[in-house]
C-alpha cells in the first residue's frame, strides 16, 4: 500500500492525451510539499521527468506537463508516442515519515 | 555529467547482511544528499534512506532498525548495509543523487542503473 495513490494503468492511442493522477494526504502533497514525476522504461532506471510540480529538466519534451492542487497532482502527456510506453511514478515528501514517498506507479500502454 | 554506479554481491543468504556500494563520478559529493532506493521485482519504488556528504543520515522508518548508510567522500562512494535480510528484501537497488537540501523540494535527479540483489539460500 503506497502512501501516494496512482491508477495501476492508463492507455491511449498515438497522438492522444492521457493524464495520470497522484493522490496524497495532508502529510505530503496536501502539506504543500512538491510533487515530482519519473519515467521508467522497461529494464532501466527511473528518469526524472517533472520536478517541483511542473518543471521539466533539460531534454524532456514539452509534451509532458505537471500540475498540482490540494492533495493531488497530475501528469499529462499529449501527442502520445510509442516510446512513451513506460511506468510512471510520482514522489513527494511526507512529514509523518520524515522522508520521501512514492506512488505505486502507473503503467502507460500506447495502443 | 554526474554518473552513479552500484556494485556488490547479487546473491545474499537469508539472515545475512546485504552490502552495496555506489561510486559517484563526474561531480563532487560535497554539499549533496545521496540516497538508496529499491524496487522489488514487478513492484514499485521504495525510498530506503539518504546521507549528506558530511555523514548525517535519514532512514525510512520501516527499515531504520536494519539499515546503515555511510559515505567516503575521498573515494566518492557511499554504501548501503541492510542486516537480517529475508526474501522480501529481494529487489533492484538503485543509488541516486538527491537534488535540494530542503526536504519539501527533494527529488532524485541522477540515478545508477541498478543492481539486482536476490536473497536466497
Amino acid at each position: 500500500q503506497s502512501v501516494l495513490t496512482q491508477p495501476p494503468s492508463v492507455s491511449g492511442a498515438p497522438g492522444q492525451r492521457v493524464i495520470i493522477s497522484c493522490t496524497g494526504s495532508s502529510s505530503n502533497i496536501g502539506a504543500g510539499y512538491d510533487v515530482h514525476w519519473y519515467q521508467q522504461l522497461p529494464g532501466t532506471a527511473p528518469k526524472l521527468l517533472i520536478y517541483g510540480n511542473f518543471n521539466r529538466p533539460s531534454g524532456v519534451p514539452d509534451r509532458f506537463s505537471g500540475s498540482k492542487s490540494a492533495t493531488s497532482a497530475s501528469l499529462a502527456i499529449t501527442g502520445l508516442q510509442a516510446e512513451d510506453e513506460a511506468d510512471y511514478y510520482c514522489q513527494s515528501y511526507d512529514s509523518s515519515l520524515s522522508g520521501s514517498v512514492f506512488g505505486g506507479g502507473t503503467r502507460l500502454t500506447v495502443l | 555529467q554526474v554518473q552513479l554506479h552500484e556494485s556488490g554481491p547479487g546473491l545474499v543468504k537469508p539472515s545475512e547482511t546485504l552490502s552495496l556500494t555506489c561510486t559517484v563520478s563526474g561531480g563532487s559529493m560535497n554539499y549533496n544528499y545521496w540516497s538508496w532506493i529499491r524496487q522489488p521485482p514487478g513492484k514499485g519504488l521504495e525510498w530506503i534512506g539518504y546521507i549528506y556528504y558530511s555523514g548525517s543520515t535519514n532512514y525510512n522508518p520501516s527499515l531504520t532498525s536494519r539499515v546503515t548508510i555511510s559515505v567516503d567522500t575521498s573515494k566518492t562512494q557511499f554504501s548501503l548495509s541492510l542486516s537480517s535480510v529475508t526474501a522480501a528484501d529481494t529487489a533492484v537497488y538503485f543509488c541516486a543523487r538527491v537534488n535540494n537540501w530542503n526536504p519539501s523540494l527533494q527529488h532524485f535527479d541522477y540515478w545508477g542503473q541498478g543492481i539486482l540483489v536476490t536473497v536466497s539460500s
